[in-house]
């Protein structure tokens, strides 16, 4: 059982195009992470949730608490957001651990 | 600022040695959660340090230890490695735990031979 689950698993866009992710979690949370990772492993933080939506840049981090659901959108896709996005959540029963996404796979094609 | 800081990068060992990795956060940061990467089991959560107590522990065997010191800084040891311990080994620091923004390391690459 995956207390979240992430869709779609791979995802090719044209440069340019609008992307979302969504991500569904089953348990209640004290907080929803969106990760960037790179090819070569390095991970960086994009989004930290609890609530509403956060945009920085081109990216927009929506959650919805009542429907257990978050998006990552890309607007205005370019190659360099090609990477893997992971969606994390730190649970309010367990606290202080994480439970991860399988991941989202993007590949934006120039 | 400088960021979180892991050592080795890279690690080749056999089956039945052990191994220790180390994680430096930001400084200030009293959090440090390590996580293991591998392709098919993706990110998965190992445990978490704050002020020197282990607050949190995934589901991982006894073979999987660590500890935090009081500069904050964090090891974590593997014993008796097995093949499928081969992995990506991420830390990230945050102030609080995973309730705040955590700040990764590169990782540590360990391969079992």
């Amino acid at each position: 059982k995956n207390e979240v689950e992430q869709s779609p698993q791979n995802l090719t866009a044209q440069e340019g195009e609008f992307i979302t992710i969504n991500c569904s979690y089953s348990v209640g949370i004290s907080a929803l992470h969106w990760l960037q990772q790179h090819p070569g492993g390095g991970i960086v933080s994009l989004f930290m949730l609890s609530s509403g939506k956060k945009k920085h840049g081109r990216l927009i981090a929506t959650i919805n608490i009542q429907e257990k659901h978050s998006s990552l959108h890309i607007t205005a896709s370019h190659p360099r957001d090609s990477a893997v996005y992971i969606c994390a959540v730190s649970p309010i029963i367990t606290g202080n651990q994480f439970y991860f996404g399988t991941g989202t796979s993007l590949t934006v094609i120039p | 600022k400088a960021g979180v800081t892991q050592t080795p990068r890279y690690l080749i060992k056999t089956r039945g040695q052990q191994v220790t990795l180390s994680c430096s956060p930001i400084s200030g940061h009293r959090s440090v959660s390590w996580y293991q990467q591998t392709p098919g089991q993706g990110l998965q959560f190992l445990f978490e340090y704050f002020s020197e107590t282990q607050r949190n522990k995934g589901n991982f065997p006894g073979r999987f230890s660590g500890r935090q010191f009081s500069n904050s800084r964090s090891e974590m040891n593997v014993s008796t490695l097995e093949l499928g311990d081969s992995a990506l080994y991420l830390c990230a620091s945050s102030f609080r735990g995973p309730g705040d923004t955590q700040y990764f390391g590169p990782g540590t690459r360990l391969t079992v031979l």
